[in-house]
């Protein structure tokens, strides 16, 4: 069983469209995360929501919004997709901010 | 602000020798320090925190209130060891980790 899971794995779509990254955790955590990671590997934190309401919000641009329907879910919107938007995005989840569990990722190229 | 320093992107050693990743770290407050690393193919996982004191796969890690640092250190380096490795830095109380921006061992045989 997959603790932390997201999907897609892989996404390459054009500049100008918009698209979502959806994460699922089974663990009965409270607390996910939305980071990035960049070409240069450095994992920057977007969103954290603890049971459904939103505790991080790091400077972001607007296009992106984290949506939480439950405490195992959250998912990341991205509208008008831009080049620089190309990276990994990791979800990760925790119990009360103690230790992360990671999700595998999905990469995302903006073309 | 809080900050979190690996000043080595990539650091090579070969096989037996002793491995020091070199974390530092800028908070005012009390922090909670960990070490995460991802194997090739991996995902993210956590390796140590300093409030366990523990040694996992025999790496230790020490917390220097006054240097302000939190390397991460093995006698012996193995083949297997080869990783990224992520220094991050939790605020005491908070949700928020901040990550370094990493460093590449490379074990060499």
């Amino acid at each position: 069983d997959t603790a932390v899971s997201q999907t897609p794995k892989y996404l390459v779509t054009q500049m100008g469209n918009d698209k979502s990254i959806k994460c699922e955790q089974n663990l009965g955590h409270d607390t996910m995360y939305w980071y990035k990671q960049d070409s240069k590997k450095f994992l920057k934190i977007m969103f954290s929501y603890n049971n459904k309401e939103l505790i991080i919000n790091e400077t972001v641009p607007n296009r992106f919004s984290p949506k939480s329907p439950d405490k195992a879910h959250l998912n990341l919107h991205i509208n008008s997709l831009e080049l620089g938007d190309s990276a990994v995005y990791f979800c990760a989840s925790s119990v009360q901010g103690e230790k992360l569990f990671f999700g595998s990722g999905t990469q995302l190229s903006v073309l | 602000a809080q900050r979190v320093t690996q000043p080595e992107k990539l650091l090579s050693v070969f096989k037996g020798a002793p491995v020091e990743l070199k974390c530092n770290y800028s908070y005012s407050g009390s922090p909670e320090l960990f070490w995460y690393v991802q194997y090739s193919r991996q995902r993210l996982q956590l390796l140590l925190r300093h409030i366990s004191r523990e040694s996992i796969k025999g790496f230790t890690a020490d917390l220097n209130k006054g240097e302000t640092s939190f390397h991460l250190k093995k006698p012996f380096a193995q083949e297997e060891d080869s990783a990224m490795y992520y220094c991050a830095l939790k605020a005491s109380g908070t949700y928020k980790y901040i990550f370094g921006t990493g460093t590449r061992l490379k074990v060499l045989a």
